[in-house]
């Protein structure tokens, strides 16, 4: 079964439109820890943001931000206010290192955002 | 400070024969990681080293894919027989501490691998 769902493949916004990518993840640790990765054309994997699963504070930073909740195993990304240089795709990890021992991370499927100018 | 490096970027090879990746990660990190994406499978684990410690190689895909990590450093992922299915973008990442409360892993730009 899938860890990490990002149900939505691809979505196409225009400049300065808010947008939301998914993320619902599976677990049964007690104790997880949640990301998100960008990933421009020129295909490095950038790291945006970690979660712990205690604190489902939400956080702001810039245009981003994430909205965490447990009660619906969802951690989804928003981004105000598009700029085109966001165009990429947006991978959601997960890991659960009380249960697999290690700490690699186990990735959605990603969403690939296009933004038109 | 630099991050991970990756070398070669791009590598085409045949069917049947041997290649190594190599990866750098950044200097102070102790854990060390290889991914694999490609189409069909997406991102996938393949193996992690976390200091002098076995490395955890639960994600390999066969026994034709090893891999070492040299003085607690550099790392060589090797594959044997390519076969095509092997095609894809191997990934290194690698952590401060290795230690899932804290750390953050931070990849490198990949190697390309392309199977004939």
């Amino acid at each position: 079964a899938q860890k990490v769902t990002q149900a939505q493949t691809e979505i196409s916004v225009v400049e300065k439109e808010d947008v939301t990518l998914d993320c619902v993840y599976e677990t049964r640790d007690t104790t997880y820890y949640l990301f998100w990765y960008k990933q421009p054309p020129s295909g490095e994997l950038v790291f945006l943001i970690r979660r712990n699963s205690f604190d489902e504070q939400n956080e702001i930073s810039g245009r981003y931000s994430w909205n965490f909740q447990k009660s619906t195993s969802s951690f989804n990304f928003t981004i105000t206010a598009s700029q085109v240089v966001d165009s990429a795709v947006y991978f959601c990890a997960l890991s659960e290192p009380l249960i697999t021992g290690a700490n690699n991370l186990f990735f959605g499927t990603g969403t690939r955002l296009t933004v038109i100018p | 400070g630099a991050g991970v490096s990756q070398s070669p970027s791009n590598k085409v090879t045949e069917k049947g024969k041997d290649v190594e990746l190599r990866c750098d990660p950044i200097s102070g990190h102790t854990a060390l990681y290889w991914y694999r994406q490609s189409l069909g499978q997406g991102l996938e684990f393949l193996i992690y080293f976390q200091g002098n410690s076995a490395p955890d190689k639960s994600g390999l895909p066969s026994d034709r894919f090893s891999a070492e990590r040299t003085g607690g450093s550099v790392s060589t992922l090797t594959i044997q027989r390519t076969q095509q299915e092997d095609s894809a973008v191997y990934l290194c990442a690698s952590s401060f501490s290795g230690r899932a409360s804290t750390d953050t892993q931070y990849f490198g730009p990949g190697t390309r691998l392309t199977v004939l």
